[in-house]
């Protein structure tokens, strides 16, 4: 089966940098991606890191370890739009990769 | 524009009453995924359909049905049978992909805007 963790909530200030964990158990790993939910709202893809090292998309960089099973989100110069959570998700390794597993996400607020 | 369509945004139903959900992509995506989403809680998923005219369970199946005639269209149908309905539903399509395949293409999601779904 496959599995992910993620903290279930972070608290950072305007400015500040944070980062969220994922750490994943699968039977097959093809890639770990990032999506920002904010309430009431649908999923947006933020990121995909395939091979170890860090990927940067402007504020936002993602790091993958896959000798360790981890990964993290890295946010940079917080703003209280970042207020929002934060999905890791990988591809279902039992079926080849044929569809998606969601971590629980981590619930990101933004204090002024 | 290209995207990911959802109707309706509310949806209100009775117990016993069976509810179809729409979701119509524009992107000429192959795959297309339907998930289940509780108050606080992560995506769970429904079905998936890798290409027309063939669909696969996800997880939370039971109670859930889907049809994929068209490649656009991947619509969702509640029926009595599913016992606690009530969440917020999405819709997504992607590239199709295996894992073989993976990458930042095939691997992005494109999600609609979702159904709230409350039984009465």
């Amino acid at each position: 089966g496959q599995s992910l963790e993620q903290p279930s909530e972070v608290t950072a200030v305007e400015g500040a940098i944070v980062q969220i964990n994922c750490t994943y158990q699968t039977s097959g790993f093809y890639g770990l991606s990032w999506y920002q939910q904010h309430d009431g709202g649908a999923p947006t893809f933020l990121s995909y890191n395939g091979l170890d090292g860090l990927e940067e998309t402007g504020r936002f960089s993602s790091f993958l370890s896959r000798s360790d099973s981890y990964g993290y989100l890295l946010l940079q110069e917080l703003q209280m739009k970042d207020s929002a959570s934060y999905f890791c998700a990988v591809r279902n390794g039992d079926n080849y990769g044929q569809n998606f597993v969601f971590g629980p996400g981590t619930r990101l607020s933004v204090l002024p | 524009d290209g995207g990911i369509t959802q109707s309706p945004k509310y949806l209100f139903r009775k117990e016993g009453q069976n509810v179809t959900l729409s979701c119509e992509q524009n992107l000429n995506h192959d795959a297309m995924y339907w998930y289940r989403q509780d108050p606080g809680q992560g995506l769970r998923l429904i079905y998936y359909s890798q290409i027309v005219n063939d669909f696969q369970k996800g997880d939370i199946a039971e109670g859930y049905s889907v049809s994929r005639e068209k490649k656009e269209s991947f619509p969702l149908t509640v029926t009595s049978a599913q016992k606690n309905p009530t969440a917020f539903y999405l819709c997504a399509s992607s590239m199709r992909g295996t894992g073989f395949a993976a990458g930042p293409n095939t691997d992005t999601q494109y999600f609609g805007p979702g159904t709230r779904l409350t039984v009465l």
